[in-house]
């Protein structure tokens, strides 16, 4: 069946160090995904997306990675923050599924000062 | 300004109980979304509705029943609550049903059912 997971449950990082945080798929079918950023007690935060007719997208901060051979997506944090503390999830559509999201376990990201 | 709002934060009850969420959004969205997340953080879309019309009705109990009374107000009413059901409820919406409109996501509710 098809899943998004994460590799990692927690990642701890260092303030200003960069942050990555990964993410494998299953459905070679999917062809756009989504990062969210949860924090404590709130709903999702949309940061970045990337279709599948690209490898890389950026933005303030942020970066995501995108490899179709081995099913796998990245987000890049550069100079991490401790406002950058939260859980973050990988999501996965496919063109025709109408805002069915499929989400990724999480991986909490906890930033050290 | 809040684009999402759920109504309430917190709800504990007692097995058996009915409740109902409450969800509005006034970004002017023509589809909203109700999701659960457990308490493992796995977040899983339960149901949506585009315009008042069901469009995505995931492997939900039927004691779970949204109602979409205008496109900004998703509802969801949960019958003979179990334990099993305790967990956060977020709404969402987004402006069209197309599978790249971003959703925004409400604070959600945490359900604790006794």
């Amino acid at each position: 069946g098809e899943s998004v997971g994460l590799h990692l449950p927690t990642l701890s990082v260092q303030e200003g160090d960069n942050s990555i945080i990964n993410c494998a798929y299953s459905n070679s079918a999917s062809d756009y995904f989504i990062w969210y950023k949860q924090e404590s007690g709130k709903g999702p935060q949309f940061i970045i997306d990337i279709r599948s007719n690209m490898d890389k997208r950026q933005g303030q901060r942020v970066t995501v990675l995108l490899n179709k051979t081995v099913k796998h997506l990245s987000l890049q944090i550069a100079a991490t923050q401790p406002g950058d503390s939260a859980v973050y999830f990988c999501a996965e559509t496919r063109t025709g599924n109408t805002g069915k999201l499929i989400f990724g376990q999480g991986t909490t990201l906890q930033v050290k000062p | 300004d809040t684009a999402v709002s759920q109504t309430p934060k917190y709800l504990v009850t007692q097995m058996g109980n009915d409740k109902s969420i409450k969800c509005e959004q006034n970004l002017g969205h023509d589809t909203m979304y109700w999701y659960k997340q457990d308490s493992k953080k796995f977040l899983k879309i339960m149901f949506s509705y585009n315009n008042k019309e069901l469009i995505i009705n995931e492997t939900v109990p039927n004691r779970f029943s949204p109602k979409s009374p205008d496109k900004a107000h998703l509802n969801l009413h949960i019958n003979s609550l179990e334990l099993g059901d305790s967990a956060v409820y977020f709404c969402a919406s987004s402006q069209h049903r197309e599978f790249t409109d971003t959703q925004y996501f409400g604070p959600g509710t945490r359900l604790t059912v006794l």
